[in-house]
């Protein structure tokens, strides 16, 4: 198993422009989420989704967009990119079964940098 | 509101002592879970324990130890015998049972760093 894999790695962006983040896991997790990490902070939750066609605001939802059509795949999408997205953003991904809780597996993030 | 608070943000130690992360949390659920995650100068995150509202069993596995006190809403970490490779940040994590969201509220993290 890849586990949660994230594309690209690293970007550059210029004020304005649009990117897609790429989320893949091959876990057939149920859950997926997608965080934002600024310099010297925890993790804050952007979106999430519980299944294939759901999702949800999470903490810090303006200046993005998500989308779940696959059980596998949860792109996060930056419109009109701003200097206060520069941030490491990662995609988690965890099955939830009921009445008990699993951990997050996280992908390796990428680096963005809005100039 | 949900909220994790790591008042360290940094620690120095030399290598073979012993260290404890402390996180203290705040929920208003009875319900709940915590964490504790390791993101190691490579950038991933690394899942290291969970524990739920209703276990307050304390554990010892190999080098690291966890005690969780209710009565005291901390959730803290010991590192025994410290290592190089232990040098990592740390994040204490807090979600709370809402029967479908499972959203992981994060501290800032505190960063470890063993020196041989």
């Amino acid at each position: 198993n890849a586990g949660v894999t994230q594309t690209p790695k690293f970007r550059i962006l210029k004020i304005g422009q649009s990117m897609t983040l790429q989320c893949t896991q091959d876990m057939n997790h149920n859950y997926m989420y997608w965080y934002r990490q600024d310099p010297g902070m925890g993790l804050k939750l952007i979106y999430y989704s519980v299944g294939a066609g759901i999702t949800d605001k999470g903490e810090v939802p303006n200046g993005y967009n998500v989308s779940r059509s696959t059980t596998e795949d949860f792109p996060l999408r930056l419109e009109l990119a701003a200097p206060s997205q520069t941030s490491v953003y990662f995609c988690a991904s965890s099955y939830s079964g009921g009445f008990s809780y699993n951990e997050q597996f996280f992908g390796p993030g990428t680096r963005l940098t809005v100039l | 509101a949900q909220k994790v608070t790591q008042a360290q943000t940094e620690i120095s130690v030399v290598e073979k002592e012993d260290v404890t992360l402390d996180c203290v949390y705040e929920t208003r659920d009875t319900t709940y879970y915590l964490f504790w995650y390791k993101q190691p100068p490579s950038g991933e995150l690394v899942f290291l324990i969970r524990r739920n509202s209703f276990d307050e069993q304390n554990e010892i596995s190999g080098r690291y130890s966890w005690n969780f006190q209710k009565s005291t809403s901390s959730f803290n970490f010991t590192i025994t015998a410290s290592q190089v490779v232990d040098s990592a940040v740390y994040f204490c994590a807090l979600s709370e049972d809402k029967g479908g969201s499972e959203k992981l509220v994060f501290g800032k993290g505190m960063k470890l760093t063993v020196n041989p």
